[in-house]
């Protein structure tokens, strides 16, 4: 069983750019979570994909969009980025939907910095 | 909406003795409630939750908690510290009641165990 994995691990940006992170999920998982962890804070989240579809968001800008692909890997993607978009960003998978009490598996995360 | 409070930014704490880690939630209807560790540079890891039944839950590495519905709070405690559990420790709450709505994280409390 494999856990979860994130790519890249670091990337550092200019502001206005855009980025794509990707996530795969944990084997058997068909949830994949976002969330945006600022320095020296808790985790923020972002939005959810349940089989396919955004199932919850929380408060960021549109800017901020995702997939989720057939085999529940995922993809973040930040458009016209902003110095404070410089943050850990995690992925977490789990199975069942947003209501679920299935605890949800971290990937590692990427380090994003946009200078 | 539903939200989590960690007062203590900081606890230190000699080895052996116990620990003990603050958590208060407030949530519209019955919580689930979680507590993650972060080490550094890493993701987050599952430690134990609380979804219904005895108020006293066990995890992984020693650690326990104490759901108490009375004072809407998960503290996370451990016997005897070890060096090795110095962290970055999150408390995070879902409401089940709340489709769509994600896990919420406290701001998190690092945990210092001096040898």
């Amino acid at each position: 069983e494999t856990g979860v994995t994130q790519s890249p691990t670091h990337l550092i940006k200019t502001r206005g750019q855009q980025v794509t992170l990707r996530c795969s999920s944990q084997s058997g998982h068909n949830t994949v979570s976002w969330y945006q962890q600022a320095l020296g804070q808790g985790p923020q989240f972002i939005f959810q994909y349940y089989r396919e579809e955004e199932n919850g968001r929380g408060n960021f800008p549109p800017r901020f969009s995702g997939l989720q692909f057939p085999n529940y890997s995922s993809e973040l993607n930040v458009n016209a980025l902003e110095l404070d978009d410089s943050a850990l960003y995690l992925c977490a998978s789990s199975s069942g939907h947003s209501t679920s009490y299935n605890e949800q598996f971290f990937g590692p995360g990427t380090r994003l910095t946009v200078l | 909406a539903q939200s989590v409070a960690q007062p203590e930014d900081q606890v230190n704490v000699a080895e052996g003795n116990p620990l003990t880690v603050k958590c208060t939630y407030s949530v519209s209807g019955n919580p689930y409630l979680f507590w993650y560790v972060q080490y550094p540079n890493r993701g987050l890891q599952f430690l134990l939750k609380y979804i219904t039944g005895d108020n006293l839950v066990k995890g992984s590495y020693g650690f326990e908690a104490e759901f108490n519905k009375s004072q809407t709070s998960f503290h996370l405690k451990k016997p005897s510290a070890l060096v090795s559990d110095s962290a970055l420790y999150f408390c995070a709450v879902r409401d089940p009641d709340n489709y769509g709505q994600n896990f919420v994280f406290g701001p998190g409390t690092r945990l210092s165990v001096l040898p």
